[in-house]
């Protein structure tokens, strides 16, 4: 079935340091890519998504890219700031009317002054 | 943007209790909601998808009669977790999609910690 695999945590950077976190997915069909952040004690809030090869999905100073070619959706950030800290997690969304999510474990993000 | 919200935040019962876990979309018609739970630095497991008017379909493993979710209206679903045990103390979070094609994004509610004596 399809699936989600993230770099493990956890990641720890200090503020305006360069942030990339893996991910990359298995897929049958064509699926829509989106990462997700949780902060401590809250529900997830959508970062960014893409929807079709190619697309750069970007919010916030964080840009991902769709990359057909080696199934990945990697997260990137030019700048980290210490407010950045959280768990970050990729998910795709099969082809077909459920709009099902599959998530990836989640990737541990410590920012440091 | 469109707003879920879940309630309560965070519930702290007995064994045994039956505890009600409440998902309203609040501006905006759900049509699909979807139910997860979420071990300690662990990721989102799916626990059921729920369909406005009809059943809810549960995932493999997840019991039916331990997790009752109702979806009776567009703004609110609900799940009430019977007769709770310690080991179904949890982190559970719902989201809410309004339908259409597979790249809607999902709106994730707060989630609800769920601790059981």
């Amino acid at each position: 079935g399809d699936s989600v695999t993230q770099m493990e945590g956890p990641v720890t950077l200090s503020e305006e340091a360069f942030l990339t976190i893996n991910c990359t997915y298995t897929a049958t069909g064509y699926p829509s890519l989106f990462w997700y952040v949780q902060y401590p004690g809250e529900g997830l809030q959508l970062l960014l998504k893409a929807t079709k090869a190619d697309d750069k999905g970007s919010n916030k100073g964080f840009e991902a890219t769709y990359r057909k070619e080696t199934t990945s959706f990697h997260l990137e950030k030019g700048s980290v700031q210490v407010s950045d800290s959280a768990v970050y997690f990729c998910a795709l969304s099969e082809t077909g009317g459920y709009n099902k999510l599959i998530f990836g474990a989640g990737t541990r993000l410590a920012v440091h002054p | 943007g469109a707003v879920v919200s879940q309630h309560p935040s965070r519930v702290i019962c007995k064994s045994g209790t039956s505890v009600k876990i409440e998902c309203r979309s609040l501006d905006f018609q759900a049509t699909t909601m979807f139910w997860y739970r979420q071990f300690p630095k662990k990721s989102l497991m799916l626990m059921a998808t729920s369909n406005e008017g009809s059943k809810a379909t549960y995932e493999q493993g997840v019991e039916k009669d331990k997790f009752l979710i109702n979806h009776a209206s567009l703004t609110l679903s609900t799940l009430t977790v019977t007769s709770a045990h310690p080991e179904d103390s949890s982190f559970y979070i719902c989201s809410a999609f309004t339908g259409g094609r597979g790249n809607q994004p999902q709106h994730f509610g707060d989630g609800t910690r769920l601790s059981i004596l």
